[in-house]
Parts: structure tokens; sequence; C-alpha cells
């Protein structure tokens, strides 16, 4: 089993519409977790870390469920320029080594 | 402005030729990763240091080695580089295993 799982997509969405994305984890003990943007052909950036309570950013809103071992991140009022790859990174229990899940595509559509 | 930077952006080396990538950090951080990523898919950890302690994923082939001579360097030396080898390499570092990381904007490799 995967550290980590994404579905892929592709989401196509109108702009303005809301959007989620979810992401599982196999390790019970990850302490960390983050949401992380990458636009084509560049770098990965991160969007945003992931509290246990849950936590928000403008018209982001990111969610951990431990007893599930998901995170979610909810985008509101989707804008063209969040057409990107969201990466979820979920860390290996203690240690200093993070895993990727495999991304999901948005394409945000006029 | 601190960052992270590697260089070459762009890499063409010939296959079984070997290459260096390089990475340089102005963040003082104590961990700096090196991960492999490949057209959609994510990216794949190959190795991390922290400070001095180098440490191998179970799955990195040894053709992949890396050196830290310092806290500001790594470098990931590709022995015999083959077509299969060829990727966007990304160096990272992170304060700790709590907070993100920071990724230099990458190495994309072709194997000719």
């Amino acid at each position: 089993r995967k550290e980590v799982e994404q579905d892929p997509g592709p989401f196509n969405v109108p702009e303005g519409a809301t959007v989620a994305f979810n992401c599982t984890y196999s390790n019970s003990a990850s302490q960390s977790f983050f949401w992380y943007r990458q636009d084509c052909r560049k770098e990965p950036k991160l969007l945003m870390s992931v509290y246990s309570s849950g936590n928000e950013d403008g018209r982001f809103t990111a969610q951990l469920n431990r007893a599930s071992q998901y995170i979610s991140l909810l985008i509101r009022d989707s804008k063209l320029s969040d057409s990107a790859t969201y990466l979820c990174v979920v860390n290996r229990n203690t240690g200093n080594q993070f895993y990727f899940g495999t991304g999901t595509s948005l394409t945000v559509i006029p | 402005d601190a960052m992270v930077i590697q260089n070459p952006r762009y890499q063409v080396t010939q296959f079984g030729k070997p290459v260096t990538l390089s990475c340089s950090q102005t963040l003082n951080h104590n961990v700096m990763y090196w991960y492999q990523q490949k057209s959609s898919q994510a990216p794949k950890l190959l190795f991390h240091y922290y400070d001095k302690d180098f440490n191998n994923e179970a799955d990195t082939p040894d053709n992949f080695q890396s050196r830290r001579p310092n806290t500001s360097f790594c470098f990931l030396d590709i022995r015999s580089p083959g077509l299969g080898d060829a990727a966007m390499y990304l160096c990272a570092t992170s304060r700790s295993a709590n907070y993100g990381y920071t990724f230099g904007s990458g190495t994309r490799l072709t194997v000719v």
C-alpha cells in the first residue's frame, strides 16, 4: 500500500465553484501534513500546513481526520489562477522523510 | 533572499556518462533532500541528510549517490545515467519534521 494516496483527477471546475480534494495516508503515526501546489514544469510550493483542528487561509481550508487517516483541501470561489496540481505531503512517523501523493490536477475553466 | 538554488536548471548528459547536480541553500536548514520526479508522477524521495547523517531510501538505485560537504551544499551524483533516469531532480530543505519543505527550482535532466 502506498504511503500517501490521492485521486489524480483531473478536476475541471468553473470559475467560482467550490472544489475539495482528499488524500489518505497509511501510517497512523504520521505527525505532519501539508498541501503543496505545483504548476506545470515548476517546483512544488507550500500552500498550507494542516493542523489537527483544521485551518483556513483565505479561500483555502485544510482538515485532518486522524481516525480515518485522511486530509482534505477545500477551495472556495475558484479562480483561474488556482489551476495547478495539488500535492498532499505526509511525514513518516517522527522522522525527517516526507512522502508525496501523486497529486490532484485542477483546471478552473472560465 | 534566503533560498534553495539548484544548478544547472537544465542538464543534458550522455548515456553512461557521470553527471553531478548541485544544490545550495542559504536557509541554514539541517535537513536536505533529493527527490526525483518523472512526468505526471509524485516526487520520489531518493535520500536525505540530517546534518551529516546520510539516509538512503531502500529502493534508491546504487547508481545514485550524494555528498554534503557542508551545511550549505548538497550534490547528487549519477554514476552511469540511463534513459530511465531522465527526470526533474528536486532539492529541498527543511528545518525539521514539523516544518514544510523549501524546494529549489529543480534540474531537468535529459539523457541522450
